[in-house]
């Protein structure tokens, strides 16, 4: 099947300071992709959806000027959180459609991120 | 909106056991409905798709179902093995558009 490669894996960082997260479609062309959020022991929660060229659709609850979504290109989708706090520390995951239909889905591995 | 339930939480057997999780949806209108594995820290990996049309669907020793009308899924996992040990998540969808999931079922299996 298709392959969603997001990086990084894991990352730590101090309160305030911003981490960028890549999801790359490696070998297909995604022109929707989507970012979940994960808290242990919880559902995975869409928080929004990246549509290549445009903006991206927040789902209700989600601050889009904390978690700023760029979408530039067919094979790239990257979520931002900036000013991170202790309470953003979760796991992001990512997923790409490839085509319209979604039994298309493909999933990234994941980032868990730690906020100290 | 839709709403997806997982039932149970977690659930722990002995090697060889047959078991079945159970999904819930509050929204017949789907498109498919899908399940994952889901282990510690890790992605998704896909199990099963069901269609909207399908009434099940096989894979090895999975067998997932799908009875639209009542919004209930089934996957059975028959001679349960340690190795199955990991998070089960269902989803359902529309075409085109995001997954919605439950909180799954953490399944342990002991040797």
């Amino acid at each position: 099947g298709a392959v969603v490669s997001q990086h990084p894996s894991w990352v730590i960082c101090k309160s305030g300071t911003s981490v960028k997260i890549e999801c790359r479609s490696l070998d297909f062309q995604a022109t929707t992709m989507f970012w979940y959020r994960q808290f242990p022991k919880q559902s995975l929660m869409l928080m929004a959806t990246s549509n290549e060229g445009s903006k991206a659709t927040y789902e209700q609850g989600v601050e889009k000027d904390k978690f700023l979504i760029n979408h530039a290109s067919l094979t790239l989708s990257t979520l931002t959180v900036t000013s991170a706090h202790p309470e953003d520390s979760s796991f992001y995951i990512c997923s790409a459609l490839q085509g319209r239909a979604n039994e298309k889905l493909f999933f990234g591995s994941g980032t868990q991120l730690s906020v100290l | 909106k839709q709403e997806v339930t997982q039932i149970p939480a977690a659930l722990s057997v002995p090697e060889g056991e047959n078991l079945v999780l159970n999904c819930s949806f509050t929204d017949s209108a789907i498109y498919n409905l899908q399940w994952f594995r889901q282990d510690p820290g890790k992605g998704l990996t896909s199990l099963l798709l069901i269609q909207s049309s399908q009434r099940e669907q096989t894979s090895g020793r999975l067998n997932a179902s799908l009875d639209k009308s009542s919004g209930r899924s089934t996957l059975y996992i028959a001679a349960s093995q340690p190795g199955d040990s990991a998070t089960y998540l269902c989803a359902v969808g529309e075409a085109g558009t995001a997954l919605i999931f439950g909180k799954g079922t953490t399944l342990s299996v002991s040797s």
